[in-house]
């Protein structure tokens, strides 16, 4: 089946530092979305991406699905506490709803 | 609009007894998916129903079901619950429109089993 690895599954960063956690599938993907987690909380949907190549920036944070549709990324600059939490990317590679997530990178921010 | 509910929030099992969990996700959102998040694996896909019929299932044992009635409401089910099973359970809905599929999740609904 499916398969889609998140690396580093934990990361800890000076505030101001920049932060960026990877995503493999195993096969290639119709699309690929991404989650934020807060401690305590419910994953919150981020975004998707959809085009192979696409980048997406919504303010500090960079999203990358790779050409052949089987990698993406998501970077942070300049990392802020307020963006302590785990980041999930969920991939795709059937119709509907048949999503697989990444294990989760969770982000420390150190003040 | 009112997010993503599920009942209850909180519970305590024994090993080999049954349990029920239930969602109700946003108004007008017709699928429903169930997900096991443990710290050692993650987010499970479990099952994903759309106008009362299960379109997708993950890989878990047939001890977990799931239904999802009309009013797109839906329930999991865990039978001859197992130490295992302690884990947060998340329901997600999405309006399953157009290109973008986004998942909204419910609170949980923390599981422990003793």
């Amino acid at each position: 089946g499916q398969q889609v690895m998140q690396i580093p599954q934990y990361q800890h960063v000076q505030e101001g530092e920049d932060f960026t956690t990877y995503c493999n599938s195993s096969t290639t993907l119709s699309n690929i979305q991404w989650y934020k987690q807060r401690p305590g909380g419910h994953p919150v949907f981020l975004i998707q991406l959809v085009k192979s190549g696409e980048v997406k920036k919504q303010k500090r944070l960079t999203f990358q699905f790779g050409e052949a549709k089987k990698n993406s990324s998501l970077h942070i600059t300049a990392t802020q506490t307020t963006d302590v939490g785990t980041y999930f990317c969920a991939g795709n590679s059937g119709g509907y709803q048949k999503v697989t997530f990444g294990i989760g990178t969770k982000l420390q921010v150190i003040p | 609009k009112a997010g993503v509910t599920q009942t209850p929030r909180y519970l305590i099992k024994t090993r080999g007894q049954q349990v029920t969990l239930s969602c109700s996700p946003i108004s007008g959102h017709r699928s429903v998916s169930w997900y096991q998040q443990t710290p050692g694996q993650g987010l499970q896909f479990l099952f994903e129903y759309f106008s009362e019929t299960q379109r997708n299932k993950g890989n878990f044992p047939g001890r977990f079901s799931g239904r999802q009635f009309s009013n797109s409401r839906s329930e999991m089910n865990v039978s001859t619950l197992e130490l295992g099973d302690s884990a947060l359970y998340l329901c997600a809905s999405s309006p399953n429109r157009g290109q973008v599929n986004e998942q909204f999740f419910g609170p949980g609904t923390r599981l422990t089993v003793l």
